[in-house]
């Protein structure tokens, strides 16, 4: 199975700054067929980022994402106050599609 | 509206059963694959199991392998997820999900169904 390591666990920032979270696979993802997803409290995940880069319909540009390979990094540039939130990468390269732990960003 | 509508979650007793259901609308179902993912309170996401859309693949996460079983009735546009042996480890919110227009990545998810094994 393809593990997914995502780090930090929590980032602690202010509105308006950086956010920048990284996902390591445990080999290298073919296609780079990354995702990533945005969970809110009480609501089901949304796909942000597919293809290690491409965003999905209607999610705002300051959600971008890079890398390939084993190496992968959701970059919010600034940070809006509904972007709070826990965030997830999983790979489908293959089965099982395995997540990543989850990186919490919190308001500092 | 391409919709995903869970249901059959609740409490159960540990080493029973449920059955729990994903009803589509706005999309041919037949189509797609479609997933189940779990997350178990103040834990990560965790896929399950999936299945082709003419139901002649699927695949168990190992911890769920021998007991889950995912199924699908195409005429009636619905998913399903049989769960026996439930233990505690398996209270979890439950996702049914699926590819639509993004090879592979899950860009439509239900809303989730509860599932708690306690005594």
């Amino acid at each position: 199975d393809i593990v997914l390591t995502q780090s930090p666990g929590t980032l602690s920032l202010s509105p308006g700054e950086r956010a920048t979270l990284s996902c390591r696979a445990s080999q290298s993802l073919s296609s780079n067929y990354l995702a990533w997803y945005q969970q809110k409290p009480g609501q089901a995940p949304r796909l942000l980022i597919y293809g290690a880069s491409s965003r999905a319909t209607g999610i705002p540009d300051r959600f971008s994402g890079s890398g390939s390979g084993t190496d992968f990094t959701l970059t919010i540039s600034r940070l809006e106050p509904e972007d709070f939130a826990v965030y997830y990468c999983q790979q489908y390269v293959s089965s099982p599609r395995t997540f990543g732990q989850g990186t919490k960003v919190e308001i500092k | 509206e391409v919709q995903l509508v869970e249901s059959g979650g609740g409490l159960v007793q540990p080493g029973g059963s449920l059955r729990l259901s994903c009803a589509a609308s706005g999309f041919t179902f037949s189509s797609y694959w479609m997933h189940w993912v779990r997350r178990a309170p103040g834990k990560g996401l965790v896929w399950v199991s999936h299945i082709k859309g003419d139901g002649t693949n699927t695949n168990y996460a190992d911890s769920v392998k021998g007991r889950f079983t995912i199924s699908r009735d195409n005429a009636k546009n619905t998913l399903y997820l049989q769960m026996n042996s439930l233990s505690a480890e398996d209270t979890a919110m439950y996702y049914c999900a699926s590819p639509l227009a993004v090879y592979g990545a899950f860009d439509i998810w239900g809303q989730g169904a509860m599932v708690i094994v306690s005594s």
